[in-house]
């Protein structure tokens, strides 16, 4: 099966860095992507690494190490709009996984002021 | 605008009650697929579908039928819905299956059988 853990629940201050961990161990792998959701709306797309290192997109990064099955998102100068939960899913690359997305259950970040 | 619609948004039904929720995009995307979303659970896979007439199971098929006889629309259909269908739905879409080709996600339909 398909198994990716994120911590179920983090905060933080205004104005401070985060790191979302996400661990995974699938039948294969063809990238990892981030979403953030906002409580009742749909998951929107932030970042997406196939090879390893660190992506970075202004005050988002997201780091990948396949030998580790491991990911991480780092968000930068929080604000308070960050609030949100943050998921981390991996895309299947043969057979019955090609193409499909397996998802963590989800980080919930709360951002104090 | 490239969006992904569903309707119903929202949904109050009892048990039994044949209902659709549609899903429908203007990417021109080959790949869609349905997800349910419980507390506690994360998204869960319901059915995709990689192409016209293309339909395969996900994690989550049970009670659940689907259909896809245009590329741009992708019906999610519960014969004889029962409250542990109560969920939030998701359909989203995608312009393939490798590379940066992330997934648009539909507003959500929230549906609640009684």
């Amino acid at each position: 099966g398909q198994n990716i853990d994120q911590p179920t629940e983090m905060t933080a201050t205004e104005g401070a860095i985060v790191q979302i961990n996400c661990t995974y161990q699938t039948s294969g792998f063809n990238g990892l992507f981030w979403y953030q959701q906002h409580a009742g709306e749909a998951p929107t797309f932030l970042s997406y690494n196939v090879l390893d290192g660190l992506e970075e997109k202004g005050r988002f990064s997201s780091f990948l190490s396949r030998s580790k099955g491991y990911s991480y998102l780092l968000l930068k100068e929080l604000q308070m709009k960050d609030s949100a939960s943050y998921l981390c899913a991996v895309r299947g690359d043969r057979g019955s996984t090609l193409g499909r997305l397996y998802f963590g259950r989800g980080t919930q970040l709360t951002v104090w002021p | 605008e490239a969006q992904v619609t569903q309707n119903p948004r929202y949904l109050i039904t009892v048990t039994g009650k044949k209902l659709t929720v549609t899903c429908s995009q203007n990417m021109n995307h080959e790949y869609m697929s349905w997800y349910r979303q419980d507390p506690g659970l994360g998204l869960r896979q319901i059915y995709y579908s990689m192409n016209v007439e293309v339909t395969d199971k996900g994690d989550v098929p049970e009670g659940y039928k689907v259909s896809r006889k245009e590329k741009r629309n992708f019906p999610l259909i519960l014969e004889s819905p029962s409250p542990n269908q109560t969920s939030l739905y998701f359909c989203a879409s995608s312009p393939g299956l490798a590379g940066m080709n992330e997934q648009f996600f539909g507003p959500g339909t929230r549906l609640t059988v009684l």
